[in-house]
């Protein structure tokens, strides 16, 4: 079965720090990961995706197939990151599931 | 080019009452995703169409829930008789389906089930 697994709810950082929202992966096949991020009273929007190999805003992620991970990290957190991120995993068909989302803190 | 357009945006309703919510997708996008959003959870798929053919409906409540696309554009999905664990935010995304695999969101109705 799919699952996409985000294991915190609440990370919390200073202005500067450097963040890792983690994102764990279940799926028999090749899937195609991504990272959606919801700004206060705006809609979700996506952020990245693992084929695009981009930055966003300064953050980056890596699929590791290995570990079965996706984790979105970014070198200095701004204030303006504070948001909820959803990892995201795409199946056949377009199908796509969500994690349970992280919501990120950053303080001044 | 305009968003993915949803309405309504807010509704209360009692418990066994009906309810109904529109989406109209970005013009062209051939799939189209209805998503529950129950409060400090991730959205869960409900219902997947491709154009006007339901690709994936599998965690969709069938003995209350339907939704339908008629014509491959507009969506509407009904929630019939409703529950108190109904109450959440109801999202509506729609993809291309070629290439990207971007989906994009609607601003999403909330429902209070009272």
């Amino acid at each position: 079965a799919q699952r996409v697994t985000q294991p915190e709810k609440l990370l919390s950082v200073f202005k500067g720090a450097p963040v890792e929202l983690k994102c764990n992966y279940s799926y028999s096949g090749s899937p195609e990961l991504f990272w959606y991020v919801q700004y206060s009273r705006q809609r979700l929007q996506l952020l990245l995706r693992h084929i695009s190999r981009e930055s966003i805003k300064g953050f980056t992620a890596d699929l590791n197939k290995g570990e079965t991970s996706f984790h979105l990290k970014k070198p200095f957190a701004q204030e303006e990151d504070s948001a909820m991120y959803y990892c995201a995993l795409m199946s056949g068909g377009f199908k796509t599931i969500f994690g349970a989302g992280t919501r990120l803190f950053v303080k001044a | 080019e305009a968003g993915v357009a949803q309405s309504p945006r807010y509704k209360i309703i009692e418990k066994r009452q009906s309810v109904a919510f529109w989406c109209n997708p970005i013009s062209g996008h051939a799939t189209l995703y209805w998503y529950q959003q129950i409060l400090g959870q991730g959205p869960k798929l409900l219902i997947q169409f491709q154009n006007n053919g339901v690709v994936d409906d599998s965690q969709l409540p069938k003995d209350r829930f339907s939704a339908e696309r008629l014509k491959g554009v507009d969506s509407t999905l009904k929630i019939q008789p409703a529950k108190l664990e109904d109450s959440a935010v109801y999202l509506c995304a729609s993809s291309p389906g070629q290439n990207t695999g971007e989906l994009f969101f609607g601003e999403g109705s909330r429902l209070t089930v009272l």
